[in-house]
């Protein structure tokens, strides 16, 4: 049963364009999210996050949006740079004492100079 | 954030054998986790490391194949049992200072199977 989704394994996009990254979630008790940047060969690298009492976070080119009513989040960055060209992956924690974080399975994001 | 190490960075292991890897943190951290990526698939995460105590396994993944140590709070080993190529994959190490705020990772450990 996989409670955190990204539908999307891959997308590519022009430098300088927006570039938008889905995630869908099932378990209502998950109030945390997060995006991840992984690299070939090196571990996931912390981009941003969200608690459900938002729905909107921005941290310079990156911004996270979160729909709870649909569970759904998104990471928009503008302007797309070719080395934002990763893999995507959204996390999602219940904020309970452990802070464990379920993953969606990514999306492999091209940004085309 | 935490820097975290994790050692080897790869390795290409006999089916049968075991290895350990190590997870080294520069300052005291309360959460220690450990993940696995098999090829192609997402993070899964396999156990909290609790210090002092055993360690917490999550559904499908039991001691006995995986045993954690964490003598302390900045470093914890996890060791793959028995392997075999279905244990091909990326470890992972990831720290956390308290629920509701971000995890940090190491830079894995490739583990090949032969």
């Amino acid at each position: 049963d996989q409670q955190v989704k990204q539908n999307s394994p891959s997308l590519s996009v022009q430098e300088g364009r927006i570039s938008i990254l889905n995630c869908d979630y099932t378990n209502s008790m998950f109030d945390y999210f997060l995006w991840y940047k992984k690299y070939p060969a090196e571990g996931p690298t912390f981009l941003i996050s969200i608690s459900s009492i938002k729905d909107k976070n921005e941290d310079g080119r990156f911004t996270v949006f979160l729909n709870k009513s649909a569970k759904h989040l998104s990471l928009h960055i503008v302007p797309s740079q070719p080395g934002d060209s990763a893999v995507y992956f959204c996390a999602a924690s219940d904020n309970g004492a452990t802070n464990k974080l379920i993953f969606g399975t990514g999306t492999l994001l091209a940004v085309q100079p | 954030s935490a820097v975290i190490s994790q050692k080897p960075s790869r390795d290409i292991c006999q089916r049968g054998t075991s290895l350990t890897i190590q997870c080294q943190v520069d300052s005291q951290v309360t959460m220690m986790f450990w993940y696995r990526q098999q090829p192609g698939q997402s993070l899964t995460l396999i156990a909290t490391a609790n210090q002092g105590s055993e360690a917490t396994y999550e559904s499908g993944f039991v001691i006995d194949k995986f045993p954690i140590s964490r003598p302390n709070l900045t470093f914890s080993t996890l060791t793959v049992s028995n392997m075999s190529p279905e244990d091909s994959s990326i470890y992972l190490c990831s720290t956390s200072d308290r629920a509701g705020t971000e995890a940090f990772f190491g830079q894995g450990t490739r583990l090949t199977v032969v």
